[in-house]
């Protein structure tokens, strides 16, 4: 049973829309993550948080912003997509060891 | 920058036979060691970990080995089954912080 929910899990949108990704664990972890997944396989990390209004940007630039108003909850903010934001987009968290992922959020901007 | 590196990038065995995957990791600070498998449609799922003062873990069919001085750890599978078809990742915990730098990824396929 998944302890991270992303909603939604596909999304189809046109371009310069404004969609913010949903993200949030039960588990009471501070660490929180945001990473892309290309169809190469390979994971970005985009944003970071590890803790209530803590956030950072990752390796890989990103246009996305991100919030951290509660310790549950990371959503993820596109203001205007574009088709380059198609992607998977994978939230994780961590307590003391390795990640807990989420299902990821299927992106495509049309 | 540190970086892991993971080979094969694709492997195909048959079932029964074993699958070996390779990581090299860069940061000397690294002591803590995970590998993923994500399945179509699902994120990374934790499978098996290993930190730096141990040299093998294993877990049923999964094994780890962790060799610190020449900063390789290796993934094995056994007997495996075709429900073992997914794509691995294996990871290094960056030194120093709660960031994991992750290798791109090895696409399993256990051929019936």
């Amino acid at each position: 049973e998944a302890d991270i929910y992303q909603t939604p899990r596909y999304l189809v949108i046109g371009t310069g829309k404004k969609i913010t990704l949903e993200c949030s664990q039960t588990m009471g972890h501070d660490k929180m993550y945001w990473y892309q997944q290309d169809p190469g396989m390979e994971l970005h990390l985009i944003h970071y948080s590890y803790g209530v209004n803590s956030t950072e940007k990752g390796d890989l630039s990103s246009e996305s912003t991100v919030s951290r108003i509660r310790t549950e909850h990371f959503p993820l903010t596109l203001e205007s997509a574009r088709p380059s934001h198609t992607s998977q987009y994978l939230c994780a968290s961590t307590g003391y060891e390795g990640y807990t992922f989420g299902s990821g959020t299927r992106l495509t901007v049309v | 920058g540190e970086n892991v590196e993971q080979h094969p990038s694709t492997l195909s065995v048959q079932e029964g036979d074993s699958a070996v995957i390779k990581c090299t990791y860069s940061d000397s600070a690294s002591n803590y060691f995970p590998w993923y498998k994500q399945e179509l449609g699902k994120g990374p799922q934790l499978i098996i970990d290993i930190r730096s003062n141990v040299g093998e873990k294993k877990d049923q069919r999964i094994a780890v080995t962790l060799n610190k001085t020449a900063k390789h750890f290796s993934l094995h599978i056994t007997e495996t089954q075709p429900e073992d078809s997914a794509v691995y990742f294996c990871a290094a915990l960056k030194g120093g912080t709660y960031k994991y730098i992750f290798g791109t990824g090895t696409r399993l396929k256990v051929l019936a």
